[in-house]
C-alpha cells in the first residue's frame, strides 16, 4: 500500500488566493482526518470524516476553510482566501482500528507545506 | 485549554543514554495513549501505545510508563541511537473516541 497521498507536496501562494490541498487515504479505513502543525500551536485537529460525512469540525479556524470527502478515497481542503497566518504544514491521515480495546493507529501523509506570502 | 502538557521541549542524549518525555494530562476520561514518532519532512507514525489497564508496556527499546492516579505517562527511549533523533509526540484520546490530542512534541537529538 502506497500509505496516504498527499498532494500538493509545498504550495506558495500570495494571500487571498485560493489554496485546495487533497489527500488519497489508504484504501479500506473509514476515518479521516485533516490536522494543521505549526511551531507556535503543534498539532491540530481541524477536522474529521467517518465514511466520508463530516463528524465534527469544531477546529476549522475561519470560515475561510472548507473540506469535502466526495467518496471514500479522496478529501479535499480548501482555504479561500489565504492569510499569511494560514502557513503550516497541513496533514491528513486516515485510521485503522487495531482490534483492542478501542485502539486504533492514526496512518499520516506527508504533508503539504502552505505558504502564503 | 491544553490538555495534553509535554516535557521537556528538546532533549540531547548521548548514544547508548536514556531519553525520557513526560506527559500530563488533565482530562479522566482519556483512556488511549499512543506516542508518535516524526521524522523531518515526513508525518508523524504511531511508535507504542497504552492503555490504562497496564502500568507499562515495552516494545523493543521503547517503553511506555503509565501512572493513572497521577495522571501522567511516559516513554523511555533505552540504549538511544543516532536513528532515534526525531520529535515525538504523546496523545490522549476517550474511549471509543476519535479524537486524539496531541501534546505539544519533544525534539530529541542523540549525538554519536
Amino acid at each position: 500500500d502506497a500509505g496516504v497521498i498527499q498532494s500538493p507536496r509545498h504550495e506558495v501562494t500570495e494571500m487571498g488566493q485560493e489554496v485546495t490541498l487533497r489527500c488519497k487515504p489508504i484504501s479500506g479505513h473509514d476515518y479521516l482526518f485533516w490536522y494543521r502543525q505549526t511551531m507556535m500551536r503543534g498539532l491540530e485537529l481541524l477536522i474529521y470524516f467517518n465514511n466520508n460525512v463530516p463528524i465534527d469540525d469544531s477546529g476549522m479556524p475561519e470560515d475561510r476553510f472548507s473540506a469535502k470527502m466526495p467518496n471514500a478515497s479522496f478529501s479535499t481542503l480548501k482555504i479561500q482566501p489565504s492569510e499569511p497566518r494560514d502557513s503550516a504544514v497541513y496533514f491528513c491521515a486516515s485510521r485503522r482500528d487495531l482490534g483492542f480495546g478501542g485502539s486504533y493507529e492514526q496512518f499520516f501523509g506527508p504533508g503539504t507545506r502552505l505558504t502564503v506570502l | 485549554q491544553q490538555q495534553v502538557k509535554q516535557s521537556p521541549q528538546s532533549l540531547i542524549v548521548q548514544k547508548g543514554g536514556i531519553s525520557i518525555i513526560n506527559c500530563a494530562y488533565e482530562n479522566t476520561a482519556f483512556d488511549y495513549f499512543p506516542w508518535y514518532q516524526q521524522f523531518p519532512g515526513k508525518g508523524p507514525a504511531l511508535l507504542i501505545a497504552i492503555r490504562p489497564d497496564v502500568s507499562e508496556k515495552k516494545e523493543g527499546r521503547f517503553t511506555i510508563s503509565f501512572n493513572k492516579s497521577a495522571k501522567q505517562f511516559s516513554l523511555h527511549i533505552m540504549d538511544s541511537q543516532p536513528g532515534d533523533s526525531a520529535t515525538y509526540f504523546c496523545a490522549a484520546d476517550k474511549a471509543a473516541g476519535n479524537k486524539l490530542t496531541f501534546g505539544g512534541g519533544t525534539r530529541v537529538l542523540v549525538k554519536p
